[in-house]
């Protein structure tokens, strides 16, 4: 049964970087035809998709969320079956619940899909 | 703002039916992109209800029921339930922001 656990601190201070870390048991994220990423949601908010990717013939293929992408990367260990999540100049606006999920792939667009296996999520909190 | 918009609140009394709806725009819903629909139980994660405008993953009521017409979508409970209380959130790809979209969320309260 896959599952996924995010970790990473609870607490950052303004105009640092915020890691996050997503361990998948269940399944590989080499898997090709599945999209891993991020979502989070900021307190009392809707979701807001930060950014994904999939893994195929030895190439990721990786996409943000616009509003973000200047502030955003991903990284992979495949090794220890987990991926990372990194924004930069984090105000309080990044405030959020951060959830790493999974997904097949849309035969349409090449894009994920939907997300239907996700993590509990991880709260992190900006402050000074 | 939210891509996609959903009502913020929709309340049915045990045994309604209720219906939530998702409006897009012609880079999204309108373009023909598929919608998804997810139901967030109070202080857990997301899970998806609804695939592809319509199809219910194994394990999920036939309670709930999805449809696509145009530039909007809208999810359907019948027979609701004091548990089916949740936010509800629905999902697409938006080709002007070549990326996934949400809906600001729609809390169901049953009376």
């Amino acid at each position: 049964q896959l599952q996924l656990q995010e970790s990473g601190p609870g607490l950052v201070k303004p105009s640092e970087t915020l890691s996050l870390t997503c361990t998948v048991s269940g399944g590989s994220i080499n898997s090709g035809t599945y999209y891993w990423g991020w979502i989070r949601q900021p307190p009392g908010k809707g979701l807001e998709w930060i950014g994904s990717f999939r893994y195929s013939g030895s190439i990721y293929y990786t996409y943000y969320n616009p509003s973000l992408k200047s502030r955003v990367t991903r990284s992979v260990d495949t090794s220890k079956n987990q991926f990372s999540l990194r924004l930069s100049s984090v105000s309080a606006a990044d405030t959020a619940v951060y959830y790493c999920a999974t997904g097949p792939s849309d035969v349409v667009t090449d894009r994920w899909y939907y997300m239907d296996v996700w993590g509990k999520g991880t709260t992190v909190t900006v402050s000074s | 703002q939210s891509v996609l918009t959903q009502p913020p609140s929709v309340s049915g009394a045990p045994g309604q039916r209720v219906t939530i709806s998702c409006t897009g725009s012609s880079s999204n819903i309108g373009a023909g992109y598929d919608v998804h629909w997810y139901q967030q139980l109070p202080g857990t994660a997301p899970k998806v209800l609804i695939y592809g405008n319509s199809n219910r993953p194994s394990g999920v009521p036939d309670r709930f029921s999805g449809s696509k017409s145009g530039t909007s979508a809208s999810l359907a409970i019948t027979g609701l339930q004091a548990e089916d209380e949740a936010d509800y959130y629905c999902q697409s790809y938006d080709s002007s922001l070549s990326g996934l979209v949400f809906g600001g969320g729609t809390k169901l309260t049953v009376l």
